[in-house]
C-alpha cells in the first residue's frame, strides 16, 4: 500500500508563472519530508525538506508548505522557468537516525517558454 | 567533491542470469541506500547499511536479492536467477547517516532482463 501519493502525474506551466505540485501521505508518523528533482538519465536531485514541526520551508523560489492535520504537502515554484522542466517526487520519512524514504510516483513538469 | 557513482549504468541480461551492480558512495558517507525505480513509479526502498552492516533489508522483494558493504564504502546488489520483472532501474544513495539529512542519488543502473 502506497503511503506517499502524487495523483498528478503531469503538470503544464507558462514560464514566470506559479507551479504548485501536491503530495498526500497517509502515515502520521512520518516527520521529515523532502522534494527531489529528477532530470531523465540522472539520479534525483535534493530540491528542498521540510520537518514536521515546521509548516513552511522557503529556499529562494522553491516553497514547501507542510499541513500535518490533512497529511498534504505541497511544493510552490515561482516564477517558473523552462529549466525547473524534470520530474518532482516527494519523499517521507519516519522518526529515524537513518530516514527510510518513502517516494510518490512523481509529477511531471512542463513549463512552457 | 565527487558524487555517488554506479556501474555499470545500463545492464542488459537473459532471464536466469547472474548480475552484480557497484555503488561508491560519497566519501566519508556512512548510510548508504539501494532504491529500485520501476517505469512510471518513485524509488522503492530495499535495503541500507549502517557502515558494513545492513541495518534494514525489508524492501528486499525475496531471497533471490542480496547487497554487501564488506568495508563499509562500495556497496554490491545482487540479483541471482533474474526474472523479466527484476528490470528496473537502481538506484544507490549515502548520507552522512544523521537524522533529517537528505539522501544523495548516483545515477542509477538500468537492467533490462530478456
Amino acid at each position: 500500500d502506497q503511503q506517499v501519493k502524487q495523483n498528478s502525474p503531469s503538470l503544464s506551466v507558462q514560464e514566470g508563472r506559479i507551479s504548485i505540485l501536491n503530495c498526500d501521505y497517509t502515515n502520521s508518523m512520518f516527520d521529515y519530508f523532502l522534494w527531489y528533482k529528477k532530470y531523465p538519465a540522472e539520479g534525483p536531485t535534493f530540491l528542498i525538506s521540510i520537518s514536521s514541526i515546521k509548516d513552511k520551508n522557503e529556499d529562494g523560489r522553491f516553497t514547501v508548505f507542510l499541513n500535518k492535520s490533512a497529511k498534504h504537502l505541497s511544493l510552490h515554484i515561482v516564477p517558473s522557468q523552462p529549466g525547473d522542466s524534470a520530474v518532482y517526487f516527494c519523499a517521507a520519512s519516519p522518526p529515524s537516525v537513518f530516514n527510510k524514504f518513502y517516494f510518490g510516483s512523481g509529477t511531471k513538469l512542463n513549463v512552457k517558454p | 567533491g565527487a558524487g555517488v557513482s554506479q556501474t555499470p549504468s545500463n545492464k542488459v541480461t537473459e532471464k536466469g542470469k547472474y548480475v552484480e551492480l557497484r555503488c561508491d558512495p560519497i566519501s566519508g558517507h556512512t548510510a548508504l541506500y539501494w532504491y529500485r525505480q520501476s517505469l512510471g513509479q518513485g524509488p522503492e526502498f530495499l535495503i541500507y547499511f549502517q557502515g558494513t552492516g545492513a541495518a534494514d533489508d525489508s524492501g528486499l522483494p525475496n531471497d533471490r536479492f542480496f547487497a554487501v558493504r564488506p568495508e563499509g564504502s562500495v556497496s554490491t546488489l545482487k540479483i541471482q536467477r533474474t526474472e523479466r520483472g527484476d528490470s528496473a532501474v537502481y538506484l544507490c544513495a549515502s548520507s552522512p547517516g544523521l537524522a533529517g539529512h537528505e539522501q544523495f542519488f548516483g545515477p542509477g543502473t538500468r537492467l533490462t532482463v530478456l
